[in-house]
């Protein structure tokens, strides 16, 4: 495999339930991140991951759970969403942290919360 | 804090003819990064072109150039000789200290 994977393509999950999307980077990098896409609204970061160590996060709630185990897969733990939280969420990743480096998008995991 | 204003919602262009899609930045930072990434219906993000806040030349990349205007703080994506295949929503972003900050995005539509 290449790039940046993420797995579920797709999840529907109720507001009771436990979830986890997993990215996996191919890449050789060892900065990851997660951001979230709603409908109409510019790509908005939540967590950055730089060498493992969380450097970022953007006030995002604590229903949403990152994990690092490695430079090269990163998890998003989800718990108690609410149906706001219905959006399509990318991994990236980038060779390190820091401004100039483009960061390698996956295809996203598609969530719906009913 | 940064900011990244992308003026055009939407873009309909015949095939053949060049594209140019704004975008103005905000930042108080010396040293960023500016990007554009092509996003197809599919949803995947895809990296087109970079350009250094320190670069005194325009990024090219193919069919892509970046036209970066400092002083503007503007860094605007050129498409020649536009394809059906480059419809697309297209979106500006910048880089700082903490990872990206993206526009809204434009809807390009290239019309045969």
């Amino acid at each position: 495999e290449t790039g940046v994977t993420q797995t579920p393509r797709h999840l529907v999950m109720g507001m009771t339930n436990k979830k986890s999307l997993k990215c996996e980077q191919h890449l050789g990098h060892n900065a990851m991140y997660w951001y979230k896409q709603s409908a109409k609204k510019p790509l908005e970061l939540m967590f950055v991951y730089n060498f493992k160590e969380q450097t970022e996060n953007n006030s995002v709630p604590s229903r949403f759970s990152p994990e690092c185990p490695n430079s090269s897969h990163l998890f998003l733990h989800l718990h108690t969403l609410q149906p706001e939280d219905s959006a399509l969420y990318l991994c990236a990743s980038s060779p390190t942290g820091g401004p100039h480096y483009e960061q390698y998008f996956g295809p996203g995991t598609r969530l719906t919360v009913t | 804090a940064q900011k990244i204003t992308q003026t055009q919602p939407g873009m309909f262009v015949q095939e053949k003819e060049a594209v140019t899609l704004d975008c103005t930045y905000d930042t108080s930072d010396q040293s960023y990064g500016l990007f554009w990434y092509k996003q197809p219906s599919s949803g995947e993000m895809i990296f087109l072109i970079y350009q250094g806040s320190y670069d005194e030349q325009n990024a090219t990349e193919g069919r892509y150039s970046l036209n970066f205007q400092k002083a503007r703080k503007s860094a605007n994506l050129v498409i020649s000789a536009s394809q059906l295949g480059d419809s697309a929503m297209y979106f500006c972003a910048m880089s700082g200290a903490d990872g990206l900050t993206f526009g809204k995005g434009t809807h390009l539509i290239i019309q045969p």
